[in-house]
Protein backbone atom coordinates (compact mmCIF):
# COMPACT_ATOMS: atom_id res chain seq x y z
CA UNK A 1 0.00 0.00 0.00
CA UNK A 2 1.62 3.34 -1.01
CA UNK A 3 -0.69 5.47 0.70
CA UNK A 4 -2.49 7.15 -1.97
CA UNK A 5 -6.15 6.50 -2.68
CA UNK A 6 -8.09 7.30 -5.12
CA UNK A 7 -11.69 6.65 -6.00
CA UNK A 8 -13.62 5.39 -7.97
CA UNK A 9 -11.38 2.46 -8.96
CA UNK A 10 -13.57 1.79 -11.73
CA UNK A 11 -16.25 4.26 -13.54
CA UNK A 12 -18.03 3.35 -17.05
CA UNK A 13 -20.12 6.43 -18.35
CA UNK A 14 -20.97 7.28 -21.60
CA UNK A 15 -19.90 9.88 -24.10
CA UNK A 16 -20.57 13.23 -23.80
CA UNK A 17 -20.64 12.68 -20.07
CA UNK A 18 -18.85 14.32 -16.87
CA UNK A 19 -16.64 12.69 -14.41
CA UNK A 20 -14.82 13.39 -11.35
CA UNK A 21 -11.83 11.47 -10.38
CA UNK A 22 -10.70 11.79 -6.67
CA UNK A 23 -7.30 11.49 -5.07
CA UNK A 24 -5.57 11.64 -1.71
CA UNK A 25 -2.12 11.73 -1.34
CA UNK A 26 -0.05 10.46 1.70
CA UNK A 27 -0.05 12.16 5.10
CA UNK A 28 2.38 14.89 4.79
CA UNK A 29 2.65 15.23 0.58
CA UNK A 30 2.05 18.33 -0.30
CA UNK A 31 2.57 17.46 -4.27
CA UNK A 32 0.11 16.09 -6.43
CA UNK A 33 0.48 14.37 -9.70
CA UNK A 34 -2.29 13.26 -12.50
CA UNK A 35 -1.23 10.91 -14.97
CA UNK A 36 -3.01 9.33 -17.89
CA UNK A 37 -1.98 5.88 -19.29
CA UNK A 38 -4.21 4.11 -22.44
CA UNK A 39 -4.21 1.37 -23.34
CA UNK A 40 -0.62 -0.17 -24.17
CA UNK A 41 0.59 3.01 -24.13
CA UNK A 42 2.95 4.82 -21.45
CA UNK A 43 2.07 7.64 -19.02
CA UNK A 44 1.23 11.06 -20.09
CA UNK A 45 1.77 13.81 -17.52
CA UNK A 46 -1.51 15.50 -17.36
CA UNK A 47 -0.90 18.10 -14.21
CA UNK A 48 0.85 18.99 -11.08
CA UNK A 49 -0.37 21.11 -8.01
CA UNK A 50 1.72 22.11 -4.79
CA UNK A 51 -0.22 22.92 -1.26
CA UNK A 52 -3.54 23.90 -3.76
CA UNK A 53 -1.46 25.85 -6.54
CA UNK A 54 -0.94 24.34 -9.86
CA UNK A 55 2.93 23.54 -10.48
CA UNK A 56 2.76 22.41 -13.75
CA UNK A 57 0.90 21.43 -16.67
CA UNK A 58 1.41 19.39 -19.53
CA UNK A 59 -0.61 17.24 -22.22
CA UNK A 60 -4.21 17.87 -20.83
CA UNK A 61 -6.95 18.38 -22.88
CA UNK A 62 -8.94 21.83 -22.06
CA UNK A 63 -12.03 19.77 -21.36
CA UNK A 64 -10.01 18.41 -18.48
CA UNK A 65 -9.37 20.14 -14.75
CA UNK A 66 -8.26 20.01 -11.43
CA UNK A 67 -8.07 21.53 -8.52
CA UNK A 68 -6.06 20.31 -4.95
CA UNK A 69 -8.12 21.27 -1.79
CA UNK A 70 -6.72 22.71 1.40
CA UNK A 71 -6.67 19.36 3.18
CA UNK A 72 -4.73 18.34 -0.29
CA UNK A 73 -6.64 16.00 -1.66
CA UNK A 74 -7.05 16.36 -5.23
CA UNK A 75 -9.49 15.77 -8.15
CA UNK A 76 -9.63 15.76 -11.87
CA UNK A 77 -12.54 16.55 -13.59
CA UNK A 78 -13.19 15.20 -17.27
CA UNK A 79 -16.28 16.45 -19.21
CA UNK A 80 -17.54 16.75 -22.74
CA UNK A 81 -16.38 12.89 -22.75
CA UNK A 82 -15.42 11.10 -25.53
CA UNK A 83 -14.30 7.53 -26.64
CA UNK A 84 -10.88 8.11 -26.61
CA UNK A 85 -10.47 9.18 -23.32
CA UNK A 86 -10.51 5.86 -22.05
CA UNK A 87 -7.77 5.23 -20.13
CA UNK A 88 -6.03 4.53 -16.34
CA UNK A 89 -5.80 7.41 -14.38
CA UNK A 90 -2.93 7.68 -12.21
CA UNK A 91 -2.80 10.04 -9.26
CA UNK A 92 0.75 10.15 -7.19
CA UNK A 93 2.78 12.52 -4.46
CA UNK A 94 5.39 13.17 -3.28
CA UNK A 95 7.08 15.65 -0.85
CA UNK A 96 8.02 17.86 -3.28
CA UNK A 97 10.87 19.75 -1.32
CA UNK A 98 14.20 17.61 -1.58
CA UNK A 99 14.66 14.66 -3.17
CA UNK A 100 12.50 11.60 -2.50
CA UNK A 101 10.10 9.50 -4.90
CA UNK A 102 6.91 9.54 -6.25
CA UNK A 103 4.56 7.17 -4.96
CA UNK A 104 1.43 6.27 -7.18
CA UNK A 105 -2.20 5.15 -6.49
CA UNK A 106 -4.15 2.12 -7.76
CA UNK A 107 -5.17 4.49 -10.28
CA UNK A 108 -8.51 4.83 -11.42
CA UNK A 109 -10.19 3.36 -14.98
CA UNK A 110 -12.14 4.94 -17.18
CA UNK A 111 -14.31 3.45 -19.44
CA UNK A 112 -16.65 5.81 -21.90
CA UNK A 113 -19.20 4.20 -23.97
CA UNK B 1 15.29 20.88 -20.63
CA UNK B 2 14.67 17.67 -18.07
CA UNK B 3 14.30 14.97 -20.56
CA UNK B 4 14.13 10.83 -20.12
CA UNK B 5 14.44 8.36 -23.06
CA UNK B 6 14.16 4.97 -23.31
CA UNK B 7 14.63 3.43 -26.96
CA UNK B 8 13.24 0.31 -26.58
CA UNK B 9 9.05 0.29 -26.52
CA UNK B 10 9.36 -3.76 -26.67
CA UNK B 11 12.27 -6.08 -24.94
CA UNK B 12 11.97 -9.64 -25.33
CA UNK B 13 13.90 -12.08 -23.88
CA UNK B 14 14.31 -16.17 -22.83
CA UNK B 15 13.91 -17.05 -19.24
CA UNK B 16 17.32 -17.34 -17.61
CA UNK B 17 19.13 -14.30 -20.32
CA UNK B 18 20.14 -11.31 -19.25
CA UNK B 19 18.16 -7.92 -19.65
CA UNK B 20 19.25 -4.82 -20.30
CA UNK B 21 16.34 -2.04 -20.25
CA UNK B 22 17.99 1.31 -22.08
CA UNK B 23 17.84 4.65 -20.25
CA UNK B 24 19.00 8.26 -21.10
CA UNK B 25 18.56 11.40 -19.75
CA UNK B 26 19.40 15.30 -20.12
CA UNK B 27 19.31 17.32 -17.28
CA UNK B 28 21.90 20.26 -16.61
CA UNK B 29 22.30 19.41 -12.95
CA UNK B 30 22.60 16.28 -10.59
CA UNK B 31 19.67 14.19 -11.27
CA UNK B 32 17.94 11.64 -9.04
CA UNK B 33 17.30 8.84 -10.98
CA UNK B 34 14.45 6.15 -10.65
CA UNK B 35 13.34 3.04 -12.50
CA UNK B 36 9.34 2.32 -11.47
CA UNK B 37 7.85 -0.87 -12.69
CA UNK B 38 4.39 -1.59 -13.15
CA UNK B 39 3.17 -5.10 -13.35
CA UNK B 40 -0.19 -6.10 -15.18
CA UNK B 41 -1.74 -2.81 -15.37
CA UNK B 42 -0.93 -2.65 -11.28
CA UNK B 43 -0.13 0.55 -9.53
CA UNK B 44 3.68 1.58 -10.45
CA UNK B 45 6.10 1.28 -7.82
CA UNK B 46 9.23 2.07 -7.38
CA UNK B 47 12.15 -0.95 -8.34
CA UNK B 48 15.00 1.18 -7.44
CA UNK B 49 16.77 4.63 -7.24
CA UNK B 50 20.67 5.34 -8.14
CA UNK B 51 21.41 6.95 -4.86
CA UNK B 52 20.51 3.62 -2.24
CA UNK B 53 22.89 1.59 -4.97
CA UNK B 54 21.18 -1.17 -3.74
CA UNK B 55 20.15 -4.36 -6.04
CA UNK B 56 16.16 -5.11 -6.41
CA UNK B 57 14.73 -8.60 -7.58
CA UNK B 58 18.31 -9.03 -9.21
CA UNK B 59 18.15 -5.33 -10.80
CA UNK B 60 20.47 -3.05 -10.99
CA UNK B 61 20.89 0.19 -12.45
CA UNK B 62 24.30 2.27 -12.33
CA UNK B 63 24.30 5.96 -13.06
CA UNK B 64 26.90 7.05 -15.77
CA UNK B 65 27.04 10.48 -15.32
CA UNK B 66 29.63 10.85 -18.91
CA UNK B 67 27.08 8.88 -20.65
CA UNK B 68 24.15 10.43 -19.16
CA UNK B 69 22.51 6.71 -18.46
CA UNK B 70 20.81 4.77 -16.37
CA UNK B 71 20.31 1.37 -17.74
CA UNK B 72 18.68 -1.26 -15.83
CA UNK B 73 20.43 -5.09 -15.47
CA UNK B 74 19.42 -8.28 -14.48
CA UNK B 75 21.87 -11.33 -15.16
CA UNK B 76 19.12 -13.68 -15.46
CA UNK B 77 15.32 -12.76 -16.20
CA UNK B 78 12.29 -14.70 -15.02
CA UNK B 79 9.44 -14.85 -16.38
CA UNK B 80 7.70 -12.78 -13.49
CA UNK B 81 9.78 -9.98 -14.69
CA UNK B 82 7.59 -9.58 -17.42
CA UNK B 83 6.00 -5.75 -16.70
CA UNK B 84 6.39 -2.37 -18.00
CA UNK B 85 9.16 -0.28 -16.76
CA UNK B 86 9.43 3.25 -16.51
CA UNK B 87 12.83 5.35 -16.33
CA UNK B 88 12.03 8.53 -14.37
CA UNK B 89 14.12 12.00 -13.58
CA UNK B 90 13.90 13.75 -10.64
CA UNK B 91 15.14 17.23 -10.92
CA UNK B 92 14.85 21.01 -9.08
CA UNK B 93 13.60 23.98 -10.56
CA UNK B 94 12.75 26.98 -9.17
CA UNK B 95 9.29 25.48 -8.14
CA UNK B 96 11.21 22.18 -6.20
CA UNK B 97 11.44 18.96 -7.25
CA UNK B 98 9.78 17.83 -10.39
CA UNK B 99 9.27 14.43 -12.26
CA UNK B 100 10.44 13.22 -15.42
CA UNK B 101 9.16 9.53 -16.47
CA UNK B 102 10.41 8.31 -19.58
CA UNK B 103 8.24 6.18 -22.47
CA UNK B 104 8.64 3.31 -20.82
CA UNK B 105 9.92 -0.19 -21.96
CA UNK B 106 7.70 -3.41 -22.09
CA UNK B 107 9.82 -6.59 -21.02
CA UNK B 108 8.53 -10.20 -22.17
CA UNK B 109 10.30 -12.95 -20.61
CA UNK B 110 9.90 -16.08 -22.79
CA UNK B 111 9.38 -19.41 -21.44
Amino acid sequence: DSGVTQTPKHLITATGQRVTLRCSPRSGDLSVYWYQQSLDQGLQFLIQYYNGEERAKGNILERFSAQQFPDLHSELNLSSLELGDSALYFCASSVFRGSGELFFGEGSRLTVL
Amino acid sequence: AQRVTQPEKLLSVFKGAPVELKCNYSYSGSPELFWYVQYSRQRLQLLLRHISRESIKGFTADLNKGETSFHLKKPFAQEEDSAMYYCALSGQDNYGQNFVFGPGTRLSVLP
